[in-house]
């Protein structure tokens, strides 16, 4: 079975600084997504940023970026220019990319907060 | 917004009720997905319905019941609520049946359910 280990439970950074979040994964598929989703307050889970594990080019949107480094199974996120918006739990996933619509697992997230 | 709507926002319920909760998907998607998310940890998945039938399940037992129905709206039933029930309980919509990851997973604002 696979699984996600988010290793900071909290984290802040100060506005307009740069913050990056960490996640690890164990997984014995060699194709896979991985997903950063964010959680503010409202409890809605939005999707950050989503990563295919057979591209090697690190996957980017406006100021959320990644690291991805698959023999290491590790898959950061960066933010930068933090703005207080930012300011919520973020959760790292897995999905398998085999047929059909398999489900997503998660990290047990990380609490961003972000610093005026 | 993702087009996903839950009802209702908040439950209140007693150790040994029943309970129901309901999940519209967004316009064009055929499958659900619902997650339990206990209070300071990530998601678990529960299980998918893919065109009204079951087609995973996560580790849950069969007390956790759900239905889909012809217009991709979906239930989440929980029969003999125990205190461990309490949770956010999330329905994600995407569209399959394809290459797993390929459709993103678009995520409801949750139900918060209480059971004492």
């Amino acid at each position: 079975a696979q699984t996600v280990t988010q290793s900071q439970p909290e984290m802040s950074v100060q506005e307009a600084e740069t913050v990056t979040l960490s996640c690890t994964y164990d997984t014995s598929e060699s194709d896979y997504y991985l997903f950063w989703y964010k959680q503010p307050p409202s409890r809605q889970m939005i999707l950050v940023i989503r990563q295919e594990a057979y591209k090697q080019q690190n996957a980017t949107e406006n100021r959320f970026s990644v690291n991805f480094q698959k023999a290491a199974k590790s898959f950061s996120l960066k933010i930068s220019d933090s703005q207080l918006g930012d300011a919520a739990m973020y959760f790292c996933a897995y999905r398998s990319a085999m047929a059909g619509n398999t489900p997503l697992v998660f990290g047990k997230g990380t609490r961003l907060s972000v610093i005026a | 917004e993702t087009g996903v709507t839950q009802s209702p926002t908040h439950l209140i319920k007693t150790r040994g009720q029943q309970v129901t909760l309901r999940c519209s998907s967004q316009s064009g998607h055929n499958t659900v997905s619902w997650y339990q998310q206990a209070l300071g940890q990530g998601p678990q998945f529960i299980f998918q319905y893919y065109r009204e039938e079951e087609n995973g399940r996560g580790n849950f037992p069969p007390r956790f019941s759900g239905l889909q129905f012809p217009n991709y709206s979906s239930e989440l039933n929980v029969n003999a609520l125990e205190l461990d029930d309490s949770a956010l309980y999330l329905c994600a919509s995407s569209l399959g049946w394809g290459r797993g990851g390929q459709e993103t997973q678009y995520f409801g604002p949750g139900t918060r359910l209480l059971v004492l």
